[in-house]
């Protein structure tokens, strides 16, 4: 099975703060991406990438940047986190580029920013 | 613009009848849909897709209907479980990319 693991299950952050949001799967997937998700607004797109180095803006990237180095890994970093940044964190990663095969996601980090 | 748009925040039904969540999409494009669904504190997990050259698709106790010329799909859940209580959403590929909606809780009571 695809495993997608996200480093922190829990984060709390103060205000202004640099976060590192990691994420690595195993199943050497070309696609990464990153989103949030808010109650009543559902998932949305922060970032993705289709390839080391390569990345892509989703719906909503202001606030965020990402890296990708490696093919197995890829992070979202908050530059200086803001109390509108709390929210669940998923990372998900796909074998094709087609999404039609649908995503494997990690479990979640639950970012809570004071 | 939310291409994907799940209307009913929430769903709540008795132990052994049916669940019916709803989904609606304004992209043309979209040709293929598929359902994730989520438990608190755990990523979302793929249930059930369909493509648009079928009107429905069936797993077990799940089903999904598509409606092409509404643009409009639902998921049914017969019999429904307590352990079906979870999130679910709806979601489209598009772009390389899933677009998903609001996300229904359903909540299943015995």
């Amino acid at each position: 099975d695809v495993k997608v693991t996200q480093s922190s299950r829990y984060l709390v952050k103060r205000t202004g703060e640099k976060v590192f949001l990691e994420c690595v799967q195993d199943m050497d997937h070309e696609n990464m991406f990153w989103y949030r998700q808010d109650p009543g607004l559902g998932l949305r797109l922060i970032y993705f990438s289709y390839d080391v180095k390569m990345k892509e803006k989703g719906d909503i990237p202001e606030g965020y940047s990402v890296s990708r180095e490696k093919k197995e890994r890829f992070s979202l970093i908050l530059e200086s986190a803001s109390t509108n940044q709390t929210s669940m964190y998923l990372c998900a990663s796909s074998l094709l580029p087609s999404a039609n095969y649908g995503y494997t996601f990690g479990s979640g980090t639950r970012l809570t920013v004071v | 613009d939310q291409q994907v748009k799940q209307n009913s925040p929430s769903l709540s039904v008795q132990e052994g009848r049916i669940s019916i969540l709803n989904c609606d999409y304004t992209n043309s494009m979209f040709d293929y849909f598929l359902w994730y669904k989520k438990y608190p504190a755990e990523g979302p997990t793929f249930l059930i897709s369909i493509s648009s050259i079928k009107d429905k698709n069936e797993d077990g106790r799940f089903t999904v209907f598509l409606n092409k010329s509404a643009k409009h799909l639902s998921l049914h859940i017969v019999p429904s479980q307590p352990g079906d209580s979870a999130v679910y959403f709806c979601a489209a590929p598009g772009y390389g990319k899933l677009t998903f909606g609001q996300g229904t809780i359903l909540t299943v009571h015995p």
